[in-house]
């Protein structure tokens, strides 16, 4: 039972630098996520997605895209990496509204900018 | 905008207390409630999901409770164990919303 795998789990970047944040779910759920977290703050809303090939914006999508190209799938870009953007990084995915059904989170990806 | 507020931050309780988490919202428009736990590390897990037609729902040691009308919630653990040190988390749904809202956690430390 895989659930949400996120991938890379740890990651160092320098200022500058793009990356890709991978999420990949197994159970066939219609809605994907993507939260930060940070000491003080909780948890914030990044994007989300109601199905495959959409998307839309959370609370704080500035410096952010994502695209979910297959149902699966849902991936979170950062094209020019910030220290701002410290973080841990969680995926979560649901079947249908979170507001409706639970949501399953992945183990995080923590993420240091330089 | 709906806010919930989770009191204590912290918490430490030695091993055996029945303890009582509290979860407090403004909107009691709510569609459920659901509670998570945190682990140092890990990801969120949930525990229990309470519809807003329902007052309450049990697993195990663990007993949630739902009162629109207060706007509150509660997280009941009983005969607590140091297995049960973690964050917990609380989070709204509100009808014809896509997105929970969640409270920032209330840190649980049980020691033997």
């Amino acid at each position: 039972n895989a659930g949400v795998t996120q991938t890379p789990k740890f990651r160092v970047l320098k200022t500058g630098q793009s990356m890709t944040l991978l999420c990949a779910q197994d159970m066939n759920h219609e809605y994907m996520y993507w939260y930060r977290q940070d000491p003080g703050m909780g948890l914030r809303l990044i994007h989300y997605s109601v199905g495959e090939g959409t998307t839309a914006k959370g609370e704080v999508p500035d410096g952010y895209n994502v695209s979910r190209l297959k149902k699966q799938n849902f991936l979170l870009g950062l094209e020019s990496a910030a220290p701002s953007q410290t973080s841990v990084y969680f995926c979560a995915s649901s079947y249908s509204r979170a507001t409706y059904q639970p949501q399953h989170f992945g183990d995080g990806t923590r993420l240091s900018i330089l | 905008k709906q806010e919930v507020t989770q009191i204590p931050a912290a918490l430490s309780v030695p091993e055996g207390e029945n303890l009582v988490l509290n979860c407090s919202f403004t909107d009691s428009a709510i569609y459920n409630l659901q509670w998570f736990r945190q682990d140092p590390g890990k990801g969120l897990t949930s525990l229990l999901l309470i519809q807003s037609s329902q007052r309450e729902q049990t697993s195990g040691r663990l007993n949630a409770s739902l009162d629109k009308s207060s706007g509150r919630s509660t997280l009941y653990i009983a005969a607590s164990q140091p297995g049960d040190s973690a964050t917990y988390l609380c989070a709204l749904g509100l009808g014809g919303s896509y997105i929970p809202t969640f409270g920032r956690g209330t840190s649980l430390i049980v020691h033997p």
